[in-house]
């Protein structure tokens, strides 16, 4: 199958300070989304990118489509406690929907 | 409201038992799927199903099969578990690119 490389794994970061993660693919993708998974539940979708290129924000979240479309960052802007979580990027292409292995986000207070 | 549901929520199991997951959607979508979800692996999908009656493996589909016989439904059955199925098990529903995941199914095979 597809890999999406999403770094970093992990990051620990301080109330107030702006976030950054990114996903790289082998492969071209048609569509890059952007999920966040909190304890105990399924991914729910923050972001969706159709074009290379495309820029898109949701509140304090932007993220971006690469040009090449083999990569997707998103960022986090003024992190607040409540962002922590599992962020997960996801490609699609044909009929199928590829996964990164996910950041997980603390923020300490 | 819009929701996709699972049951069971929580399992455990012995070796070789056959065991079905349920799933259910309200959103009338075409295309649903199954994932499951291991540390360090993101979230890989075993089935998807492009409408009634259509079903496609995805990435890991072995010792997994999947049935489409109305749109709201899809189950996820597994014939003989094995411990290497022990994981959390995702359903989704998906309408445009917006993919709707149920609450998951914690499976343990001992």
């Amino acid at each position: 199958g597809q890999q999406l490389n999403q770094s970093p794994q992990s990051m620990f970061i301080q109330e107030g300070e702006d976030v950054s993660m990114n996903c790289t693919s082998s492969s071209i993708f048609n569509t890059w989304l952007w999920y966040k998974q909190d304890p105990g539940e399924g991914p729910v979708l923050l972001i969706a990118l159709y074009k290379a290129g495309e820029l898109t924000s949701n509140g304090r979240l932007t993220a971006q489509f690469g040009i090449t479309r083999k990569d997707s960052f998103l960022n986090i802007s003024a992190s607040i406690p409540s962002d922590v979580g599992i962020y997960f990027c996801a490609g699609h292409t044909g009929n199928q929907f590829y996964f990164g292995t996910g950041t997980s986000l603390t923020v300490i207070p | 409201e819009a929701q996709v549901t699972q049951n069971p929520r929580y399992l455990i199991t012995v070796t070789g038992k056959k065991l079905t997951v349920t799933c259910s959607q309200n959103m009338n979508h075409e295309y649903m799927s199954w994932y499951r979800q291991d540390p360090g692996l993101g979230l890989r999908q075993i089935y998807y199903s492009m409408n009634v009656e259509v079903t496609d493996k995805g990435d890991v589909p072995e010792g997994y099969k999947v049935s489409r016989k109305e749109k709201r439904n899809f189950p996820l059955i597994l014939e003989s578990p094995s411990p290497n199925q022990t994981s959390l098990y995702f359903c989704a529903s998906t309408g445009g690119h917006e993919q709707f995941f149920g609450p998951g199914t914690r499976l343990t095979v001992l």
